[in-house]
């Protein structure tokens, strides 16, 4: 039982460039979502989804795109990165179909814009 | 909703001492609130946590006492080891709008 897999673990990005952070989860958890983490700041809500198909957005959405066609997956895409982007990042998921509670997390992309 | 302050940033104490980190919340409406830890290099793992109904919550070492007409709620950790190290994140949950606090690194010294 792996939990929440999150790859890469690490990125180096170029000012412009698109990627995708990848999350994955095995236990049939409906709630998913990521957030980014930035020193002084705790841990900040992007995107989240209730379930396949079905996406919303979170505290700092801009410049991130997200889609659900499976339960088990929730990739995150950074359309043109920037500096701002700079983060760590975490994908989580809960038993609780609204979230809020019973979240498992990854183990987190670490990325870098220059 | 607000976010969450959290108190102290940084947090040092001498291994078997006691460590509490304090949490304020605004919105009176909120009714669950999860204490996180994170080690290096992991993720956030949930380690205790209370519902607005109950005002105090023990696992062993540690425990979370909540105080709903001040709107805060504390984690307590006795007999502090070396392994709880780590940084610890409050958050307060309305619904499904989950809002964490700053953090607290905290070094336990042997």
């Amino acid at each position: 039982n792996a939990g929440v897999t999150q790859t890469p673990k690490f990125q180096v990005l170029k000012t412009g460039q698109s990627m995708t952070l990848q999350c994955a989860q095995d236990m049939n958890h409906e709630y998913m979502s990521w957030y980014r983490q930035d020193p002084g700041m705790g841990l900040r809500l992007i995107h989240y989804s209730v379930g396949a198909g079905i996406t919303d957005q979170g505290e700092v959405p801009n410049g991130y795109n997200v889609s659900r066609s499976t339960t088990e997956d929730f990739p995150l895409r950074l359309l043109s990165a920037a500096p701002s982007q700079t983060s760590v990042y975490f994908c989580a998921s809960s038993y609780y179909r609204t979230g809020g509670e019973g979240y498992t997390f990854g183990s987190g992309t670490r990325l870098t814009v220059v | 909703g607000e976010n969450v302050e959290q108190h102290p940033s940084t947090l040092s104490v001498q291994e078997g001492d006691s460590a509490v980190i304090k949490c304020t919340y605004s919105d009176s409406a909120s009714n669950y609130f999860p204490w996180y830890k994170q080690e290096l290099g992991k993720g956030p793992q949930l380690i205790i946590d209370i519902r607005s109904n109950v005002g105090e919550k023990k696992d062993q070492r540690i425990a979370v006492t909540l105080n709903k007409t001040a709107k805060h709620f504390s984690l307590h950790i006795t007999e502090t080891q070396p392994e709880d190290s780590a940084v610890y994140f409050c958050a307060d949950v309305k619904g499904n709008d989950m809002r964490f606090g700053a953090g607290t690194r905290l070094t336990v010294k042997p």
